[in-house]
């Protein structure tokens, strides 16, 4: 069974950093591609960014380019969101999603539970 | 960027009624690179259906996608109590993924 966890959330205060982390178990973690979306409270979903399955390319949603960097540990399989100098627009459920390929253009097929980040002073 | 608009906000309708909802993209979808999830409050987004109108592991035929080009529909035939919930279109084949904002379907 495809399982994602993510940990890591919490509350944090602007401009500060936060690291989210996403277990995976259940399947072959190093030929999927990931995403991390995100979801602020009462709002859509937004992508955010991902990454192929090898870790060697990476994509940013424009909102947080240069502010969030993506990787994965495939010996680990573990997905991580380091994310800094961040605001409060950040705010919002945090959601690791598969890619069903081994680069990230596709649908997502499984997702975490999610873990809650809130920015506020 | 392609921008998803669906339609309309909020449906409401009684168990056993049909749902229509629509996706509209700014520009042309090519590849069929088209997908819906359904979300329930305090879940993850489920997978329903990709590609426009496979459907994914363990859904139902009463539910189906279809459209071409700019306009896409999402069909629930016969609403079932677990069928109430916000469904999103979203499309994908390039960076960024995009969604739509979503419509809740609430019961009548």
């Amino acid at each position: 069974e495809v399982q994602l966890f993510e940990s890591g959330g919490g509350l944090v205060q602007p401009g500060g950093s936060l690291r989210l982390s996403c277990a995976a178990s259940g399947f072959a973690f190093s030929t999927y591609a990931m995403n991390w979306v995100r979801q602020a409270p009462g709002k859509g979903l937004e992508w955010v960014s991902a990454i192929t399955s090898g870790g060697g390319s990476t994509y940013y949603a424009d909102s947080v380019k240069g502010r969030f960097t993506i990787s994965r540990d495939n010996s680990k399989n573990t997905l991580d969101l380091q994310m800094n100098s961040l605001r409060a627009e950040d705010t919002a459920i945090y959601y690791c999603a598969r890619d069903p390929g081994v680069v990230p253009i596709h649908y997502l097929d499984y997702w975490g539970q999610g873990t809650l980040v809130t920015v506020s002073s | 960027e392609i921008v998803l608009t669906q339609s309309p906000g909020t449906l409401s309708l009684s168990p056993g009624e049909r749902a229509t909802l629509s996706c509209r993209a700014s520009q042309s979808v090519t590849g069929r690179y088209l997908a819906w999830y359904q979300q329930k409050p305090g879940q993850a987004p489920r997978l329903l259906i990709y590609d426009v109108s496979t459907r994914a592991t363990g859904i139902p035929d009463r539910i189906s996608g279809s459209g071409s080009g700019t306009d896409f529909t999402l069909t629930i035939s016969r609403l079932e109590p677990e069928d109430f919930a916000v469904y999103y279109c979203q499309h994908y084949g390039s960076s960024p993924k995009t969604f739509g904002q979503g419509t809740k379907v609430e019961i009548k």
